[in-house]
């Protein structure tokens, strides 16, 4: 069970928007920024989107990112085939055991 | 350019000792932290673990503490993981990435190296 709560699956047609939420509580979200990560089939994850919203260079303005209270999300536009991988959230935990956290992934399907 | 490259994949034994590496590039590498994620086969991502070698502090995650050692060596820019005596369970890729100098609760992880295969099997 992960500590950031992420829905496993998601999908959408070429062209459409699609978001993918990421919820979690206080010591994590609510204290801390969000990452989220893509891990395309067979390849390393890819850094996407930092500090809740910004994206590295490279990164098309296609992706987008926000976060309100305890939840994230990561928003899509203009869906290509291309963008059909995993997507993962992460934020620090300021719990008793301080730690990094991931969310359980959520598999983007380009229909 | 930032470059993380991993040793290659590994099959080991239960019982046995391993290290794999991480060798950086193209950056101050006692500047940054460096350290590992976990990723069993089909599931999600797990943080291990960082050390940060211009100091050579480290910081476990809870579910890793005393079940690995990460360590790194200045001078050749290189990062390990290490496992005293592996088990079937730690069958798994394991990703090292580094993060921006800062409070190891602060950053993100960027860049990814390719990962390591490590088969643990009798």
């Amino acid at each position: 069970q992960s500590v950031l709560t992420q829905p496993p699956s998601a999908s959408g047609t070429p062209g459409q928007r699609v978001t993918i939420s990421c919820s979690g509580g206080s010591p994590n979200i609510g204290s801390n920024t969000v990452n989220w990560y893509q891990q395309l089939p067979g390849t390393a994850p890819k850094l996407l989107i930092y500090s809740n919203g910004q994206r590295p260079s490279g990164v098309p303005d296609r992706f987008s990112g926000s976060k309100s209270g305890t939840s994230a999300s990561l928003a899509i536009s203009g869906l290509q085939s291309e963008d059909e991988a995993d997507y993962y959230c992460a934020a620090w935990d300021d719990s008793l055991n301080e730690s990094w956290v991931f969310g359980g992934g959520t598999k983007l399907t380009v229909l | 350019e930032v470059q993380l490259v991993q040793s290659g994949a590994e099959v080991r034994k239960p019982g046995e000792s391993l290290k794999i590496s991480c060798k950086a590039s193209g950056y101050n590498f006692a500047t940054y932290w460096i350290g590992w994620v976990r990723q069993m086969p089909g599931k999600g991502l797990e943080w291990m673990g960082f050390t940060f070698p211009g100091d050579s502090k480290t910081k476990y995650s809870p579910a890793f503490q005393g079940q690995v050692t990460i360590s790194a060596d200045k001078s050749i820019s290189t990062a390990f993981l290490q496992w005293s005596s592996l088990k079937a369970s730690d069958t798994a890729i394991y990703y090292c990435v580094r993060k921006p100098a800062a409070a190891a609760g602060r950053g993100w992880f960027d860049p990814w190296g390719q990962g390591t295969l490590v088969t643990v099997s009798s």
